[in-house]
């Protein structure tokens, strides 16, 4: 089994849709958790830390569950520029970065 | 722009050959990570370089190594290429007040190998 693991996508979704992702990892002592974002081609980006009690960025919102070792990102008003890849990243203490495979979203007019 | 570059931006090398990349931390970073994205995956952590030490290593072989200076720049080696190490090669950059700390990682815009 793979530490981290995402929604195999792609999603193809309307403008204006809500969409969420989901990811779930294995290794209970995973400390901090980001959500990235790929466009083709480019490096990935950061879209955003994920913090126990959830947090939201403008459309963004992630959530995480410490218990069932699981993390979501939801896009609300999708935007044609949403369209990517988005990565799931857990980060275990002193260890390093471990990226789920991707989840690949495009926005349609 | 995360301040993070790497070179050569695309590179062509032939099995057997060996490769050297490039990259240049953001400033005021001390940590710098390489990882490797093969086509339709996620990044693969190859090792991390903290205040110039080896500072954790992924599932590579030894013919992945590597360096980091003391203005933090970092490179990888990679001897004895093969096929399937054609992929980005992408490194990222960040601030760890210890070696054990974590913090958000800020990549550059990778290298792409192609091995033939």
């Amino acid at each position: 089994r793979k530490e981290v693991e995402q929604d195999p996508g792609p999603f193809n979704v309307p403008e204006g849709a809500t969409v969420a992702f989901n990811c779930t990892y294995s290794n209970s002592a995973s400390q901090s958790f980001f959500w990235y974002r790929q466009d083709c081609r480019k490096e990935p980006k950061l879209l955003m830390s994920v913090y126990s009690s959830g947090n939201e960025d403008g459309r963004f919102t992630a959530q995480l569950n410490r218990a069932s070792q699981y993390i979501s990102l939801l896009i609300r008003d999708s935007k044609l520029s949403d369209s990517a890849t988005y990565l799931c990243v857990v980060n275990n203490y002193g260890q390093n970065f471990v990226f789920g495979p991707g989840t690949r979203l495009s926005v349609l007019p | 722009e995360t301040g993070v570059t790497q070179s050569p931006t695309h590179l062509i090398k032939t099995r057997g050959q060996q490769v050297t990349l490039r990259c240049s931390s953001q400033s005021g970073h001390n940590t710098v990570s390489w990882y490797q994205q093969a086509l339709g995956q996620g990044p693969q952590f190859i090792f991390q370089y903290y205040r110039e030490e080896e500072n954790g290593r992924g599932n590579f072989p030894p013919r992945f190594s590597g360096l980091q200076f003391p203005n933090y720049s970092s490179e990888l080696n990679v001897n004895a290429l093969e096929l399937d190490d054609s992929a980005l090669y992408l490194c990222a950059s960040s601030l760890l007040a210890a070696p054990k700390a974590n913090n958000e990682q800020f990549f550059g815009p990778g290298t792409r190998l192609t091995v033939l």
